[in-house]
């Protein structure tokens, strides 16, 4: 139940194009769900996240929609560029409460998709 | 603000030694988290830390240990290395443990032999 499930593994959009990577998750406690990109080499960099009060977030070329009632969530990357290459990683994490007060837990991660887009 | 920093990138060890990592967060962050990737595995969550209290642990055996000092700074330690301990290991920070947004480092190549 505390599976994140990514697809594509991989994905391959021409420059211009739009790349979607998809989520979907079982846990109905998360309630944060962050997108990390990832270059060779380097740590994941967060790019945009949401929260389930709100169906799509936009940042930049970047955007993020939520269903709820699906239990999915998914990454658009409008007009792609070379640059975009890299591996995404979508995550989700909870609250719960212990004796400091509420926490964050950690961040389940889905298993990457490496996105190449081709100039 | 300088981001999360690991020591050393890179490491290599041999099986049945140990190894200490070391993450310096983000100037302010107080929560420290660990996380480990590999390409069978993914990204899997190690351990947090918060005011020097391991706050919440992942599925990994006692070799895997932490610590967090009074500057937030982190280390964690492998003890008894298996070949299968080879990865990046993964700091991430973020304010407390009441926010949600984590940032990480470069993380630190471990390679056993």
């Amino acid at each position: 139940q505390q599976q994140v499930k990514q697809s594509p593994q991989s994905l391959i959009v021409q420059k211009g194009g739009i790349s979607i990577i998809n989520c979907a998750y079982e846990n109905t406690a998360f309630d944060y769900f962050p997108w990390y990109q990832q270059f060779p080499g380097k740590g994941p960099a967060l790019l945009i996240a949401i929260r389930p009060d709100v169906s799509e977030k936009k940042e930049g070329r970047f955007t993020i929609s939520f269903n709820k009632s699906a239990k999915q969530f998914s990454l658009h990357i409008m007009d792609s560029q070379p640059g975009d290459s890299a591996t995404y990683f979508c995550a989700a994490s909870s609250q719960f409460l212990n004796a400091g007060g509420t926490s964050y837990g950690k961040l389940t991660f889905g298993q990457g998709t490496i996105l190449t887009v081709h100039p | 603000k300088a981001g999360v920093t690991q020591t050393p990138r890179y490491l290599i060890k041999t099986r049945g030694q140990q190894v200490t990592l070391s993450c310096s967060p983000i100037s302010g962050h107080r929560s420290v988290s660990w996380y480990q990737q590999t390409p069978g595995q993914g990204l899997q969550f190690l351990f947090e830390y918060f005011s020097e209290t391991q706050r919440n642990k992942g599925n990994f055996p006692g070799r895997f240990s932490g610590r967090q000092f009074s500057n937030s700074r982190s280390e964690m330690n492998v003890s008894t290395l298996e070949l299968g301990d080879s990865a990046l290991y993964l700091c991430a920070s973020k304010a407390g443990p009441g926010t949600d947004t984590q940032y990480f480092g470069p993380g630190t190549r471990l390679t056993v032999l």
